[in-house]
């Protein structure tokens, strides 16, 4: 049972470059999350999935998309990338969106 | 719009001694769940315990313990007979009953356990 896996673990983009981020769980939970994690700051939530067909804007949805590819796995695309994008990624999921969060490793991305 | 402060940026304790993180928010809701996550250096989040605002008794897990005091608005975290393993960052985090699609995070507390 790994729980919430994301790959990769570190990606270095230069300005203009697009990539995605993967997250997959095997826990059967129906609600996932993309969350960044910024230099002296909590996480903040990009964009969230509450069931399989669904996705809606978190805090700090702009220069992202996503995609909710089925249960099991939960896309994070940046289409354009900017330094400002240059953060720690997470994703999380739950039962449902009133349960607790379990969160993957995480993400470096530095974009240069 | 709801918010969390963790005022201490960096804590230390000794191993084998007690500690307390602090954690404040502020909330018009009357019904919501708070939580401390650790962040050891592998960046994992790991969830340590978990309380809902509807009880009065304070959540317990093992060595962690909570003191909630609703009317205060704060949410401490203890860490007894403190491990080097317990060396982390710190994350309080609250979520609404209503609104359940986010964790909202504060800024987090650095705790070092020296040997």
């Amino acid at each position: 049972n790994a729980g919430v896996t994301q790959t990769p673990k570190f990606q270095v983009l230069k300005t203009g470059q697009s990539m995605t981020l993967q997250c997959a769980q095997d826990m059967n939970h129906n609600s996932m999350y993309w969350y960044r994690q910024d230099p002296g700051m909590g996480l903040r939530l990009i964009y969230y999935s509450a069931s399989e067909g669904t996705t809606d804007k978190g805090e700090v949805p702009n220069g992202y998309n996503v995609s909710r590819l089925n249960k099991r796995e939960f896309s994070l695309r940046l289409e354009s990338a900017a330094p400002s994008q240059t953060s720690v990624y997470f994703c999380a999921s739950s039962v449902l969106t009133v349960d607790t969060q379990y969160f993957g490793p995480g993400t470096r991305l530095t974009v240069l | 719009a709801q918010t969390v402060t963790q005022s201490q940026p960096e804590m230390s304790v000794q191993e084998a001694e007690t500690v307390t993180l602090s954690c404040t928010y502020d909330t018009s809701e009357s019904d919501y769940y708070l939580f401390w996550y650790k962040q050891p250096p592998s960046r994992q989040m790991i969830l340590v315990i978990r309380q809902e605002a509807y009880k009065q008794q304070n959540a317990t897990e093992n060595r962690f313990s909570v003191n909630f005091q609703k009317a205060a608005k704060s949410f401490s975290l203890k860490i007894s007979d403190s491990q080097l393993g317990d060396a982390a960052m710190y994350f309080c985090a609250y979520r609404s009953a209503f609104n359940t699609d986010k964790l909202i995070f504060g800024t987090g507390t650095r705790l070092q356990v020296f040997p």
